[in-house]
């Protein structure tokens, strides 16, 4: 069965310190790989997607980055964090096109404050 | 992606049915609707997903009108732990590069 994992599960850091988030998905080839923000008491916020290794299309301007150096690993990352930054980051993954039902399984959660 | 419309909260008690209604008029001819289930500090869950008419399944009912205008979803005899955020999402099957959720509607079960 397919697994989604991230970390760290929580991550207290100072303005202006690098940030990074790791994801990682088993028991699946070239999924979609997705990461989102949700800030205290709001919606889901799309930050990145990949298609592929390698392949990263940006939702938001922001001083956040991703990359896929692996087919099944998802990373963000920032150089320098900003206060509003604070938030829970999720990754996502799901099946890619050919078979694809929309269905969205989501790993368990980032939750960075940033002081 | 079409852009869906929920409402933001909605109260009920326990052992009443629980209808939520998503309005996504833009929504295009290979688009699938699905909800999600979100409770606080975990990422959103899948619940249904349909494309017309009605889809049930064992935690749920999805109801589609002829135009697709709209889908409701309805939660048959809510419990307190159904309280949580539930989010409408319309995309393109086979084309879901860019899963933008909405704002969600919060549901609060009372006892």
């Amino acid at each position: 069965s397919q697994t989604i994992h991230q970390w760290p599960a929580t991550l207290v850091q100072p303005v202006g310190s690098p940030l990074s988030l790791e994801c990682t998905v088993e028991g699946t080839s070239n999924p979609n790989l997705y990461w989102y923000r949700q800030a205290a008491g709001r919606g889901l916020q799309l930050l990145f997607y990949s298609v592929g290794i390698g392949q990263i299309s940006s939702e938001v301007p922001q001083n956040l980055s991703a990359s896929r150096p692996q087919d099944r690993q998802f990373i963000l990352s920032s150089k320098k964090l900003l206060l509003s930054d604070s938030g829970f980051y999720l990754c996502a993954w799901s099946v890619s096109s050919g078979g694809n039902t929309g269905e969205l399984f989501f790993g368990e959660g980032s939750r960075l404050t940033v002081l | 992606l079409a852009k869906t419309t929920q409402p933001i909260s909605m109260d009920s008690y326990e052992g009443q049915e629980v209808n939520i209604t998503c309005s996504h008029n833009n929504i295009a001819t290979n688009d699938y609707i699905t909800w999600y289930q979100q409770f606080p500090s975990q990422g959103p869950r899948f619940i249904i997903q349909g494309y017309k008419t009605k889809v049930t399944n064992e935690v749920a009912s999805l109801f589609i009108p002829a135009d697709r205008k709209s889908s409701t979803l309805s939660l048959p005899r809510v419990s307190l732990s159904d309280t949580a955020v539930y989010y409408c999402l319309v995309g393109r099957l086979y084309n879901n590069n860019d899963m933008r959720f909405g704002a969600g509607t919060r549901l609060t079960v009372k006892p």
